[in-house]
């Protein structure tokens, strides 16, 4: 079973602070996602990186995906409140469909 | 559409009644996913179509589970004789291939009383 663990599990921080998250595995991935969710909605994607050591930059989100493909890190430069919400990971295994979630990190970022 | 459809948003059922909970997915999109969401956890997969083929149900939780996607387009997930144990949202996801990013949907939440 391919697991993966996201710390911290919650963050509250004030506006303009700078933030990462973590996503860290045993197991390989062949690629993997990150989502956002807000209450009562589904997740929502913000990226996907396939390649190790590859970086994405999407405004204020820093993707990175480590150089083995076992984990990850989100960075998010100047948070805003807009930014608060449920950041989830999400690792593409040995199928070329199934998504092993991890649990989330909820970010509240407070104006 | 333009979304992943899923109805209804909101469901309560008292324990042992049945439930069917409804999917439209993006047009043409020909994967589909049910991923269960309990609360403060991830998603977990439950069952996955490729248009009208079930290839992966070993998520369903037990045989009260079932799935059905007749025309490869409109899904359905029907629960039987609901336990507490089943509340929770339950969320679908389309995308055009398996490798690309899901679109998901709203959820329905559903609550056994």
């Amino acid at each position: 079973t391919q697991l993966l663990e996201q710390s911290p599990q919650f963050l509250s921080i004030q506006e303009g602070e700078n933030l990462t998250v973590y996503c860290n595995s045993s197991s390989v991935f062949s690629s993997l996602q990150w989502y956002r969710q807000e209450p009562g909605e589904g997740p929502v994607l913000l990226v996907t990186v396939v390649t190790g050591g590859e970086v994405k930059k999407l405004k204020r989100l820093t993707f990175q995906f480590g150089d083995a493909r076992k984990d990850s890190s989100l960075h998010i430069t100047a948070a805003q409140p807009g930014d608060t919400g449920l950041y989830l990971c999400a690792g593409l295994g040995g199928s070329n469909y199934k998504l092993t979630f991890g649990k989330g990190t909820l970010l509240t970022v407070n104006p | 559409g333009a979304g992943v459809s899923q109805s209804p948003r909101y469901k309560v059922a008292k324990r042992g009644q049945d439930v069917a909970l409804r999917c439209d997915p993006i047009s043409g999109h020909v994967s589909l996913f049910w991923y269960q969401q309990a609360l403060g956890q991830g998603p977990e997969f439950l069952t996955y179509f490729q248009n009208e083929a079930q290839l992966d149900k070993s998520g369903l939780p037990s045989d009260r589970f079932f799935a059905e996607r007749p025309e490869g387009s409109v899904s359905t997930l029907k629960i039987q004789r609901t336990q507490q144990e089943d509340s929770a949202v339950y969320l679908c996801a389309s995308s055009f291939t398996g490798v690309d990013g899901y679109t998901f949907g709203s959820g329905t939440r559903l609550t056994v009383v």
